[in-house]
């Protein structure tokens, strides 16, 4: 089974606003990652938020991490017709390890 | 470089064929992976090699045949393949194991369609 759940499946918003997604994990971890996928394309990997990290920025990127909820959120702002993609939150199973397993994905629509 | 290199980007195969997928990167990474992506759903581990040596199967069949010839390669061998495994299949590296986990650099993927 996957150790990410991700919601919403898919988002479609206007330009210009704010995308929000949310990731659920099961076990604990070391730091939770997130990444971005193109259609049909590789995975690029937008930011990591260890586990004594609250919230973490990269440009129009805002993650926060609760792991008492077990629980992450990726905030886009100010969105782009280039964002639209798919966004997958992703975990270390085992403390430190190198097994990434993916959570289900938000399919994010922008548009213009 | 910090790029990590498939190929071939597509590739169709009978089920009696015997095809292989490469995958290269020069970033000093010493560990790569194979996943396996379905449309519509995430990426799922196949395998891992630490230093060369193949540290995780996921129980995938033996009809996926991953080699690490060196720290730079890695392929994915396959043989008797059916339509079912077709899918994307992306290969990534990583620094090995530790404190500091800077993520997965991935290729952009083969795109495998099994007739």
């Amino acid at each position: 089974s996957q150790q990410g759940e991700e919601d919403p499946q898919a988002l479609s918003i206007q330009e210009g606003e704010n995308a929000t997604m949310n990731c659920s994990y099961k076990t604990s971890i070391n730091n939770l990652q997130w990444y971005r996928q193109n259609s049909g394309r590789g995975l690029v990997h937008l930011i990591l938020i260890r586990s004594n990290e609250r919230e973490k920025h990269s440009g129009r990127l805002r993650v926060t991490l609760d792991t008492s909820k077990k629980s992450s959120s990726l905030l886009i702002t100010a969105s782009r017709a280039a964002d639209t993609a798919s966004y997958f939150c992703a975990t270390p199973l085992i403390q430190g390890a190198q097994k990434l397993v993916f959570g289900q994905g938000t399919r994010l629509t922008i548009n213009p | 470089d910090t790029e990590v290199t498939q190929t071939p980007k597509h590739l169709v195969m009978g089920m009696t064929n015997k095809k292989s997928l490469k995958c290269e990167q020069h970033m000093g990474h010493r560990a790569m992976y194979w996943y396996k992506q379905k449309a519509k759903k995430p990426p799922e581990l196949m395998f891992v090699y630490s230093y060369e040596k193949l540290s995780i199967n996921e129980s995938v069949p033996s009809r996926f045949s991953p080699e690490c010839p060196n720290s730079s390669l890695l392929n994915l061998h396959l043989h008797a393949l059916q339509p079912e495994d077709s899918a994307l299949y992306l290969c990534a590296s990583s620094q090995p194991t530790g404190p500091i986990f800077y993520g997965y650099t991935f290729g952009s993927g083969t795109r495998l369609t099994v007739v």
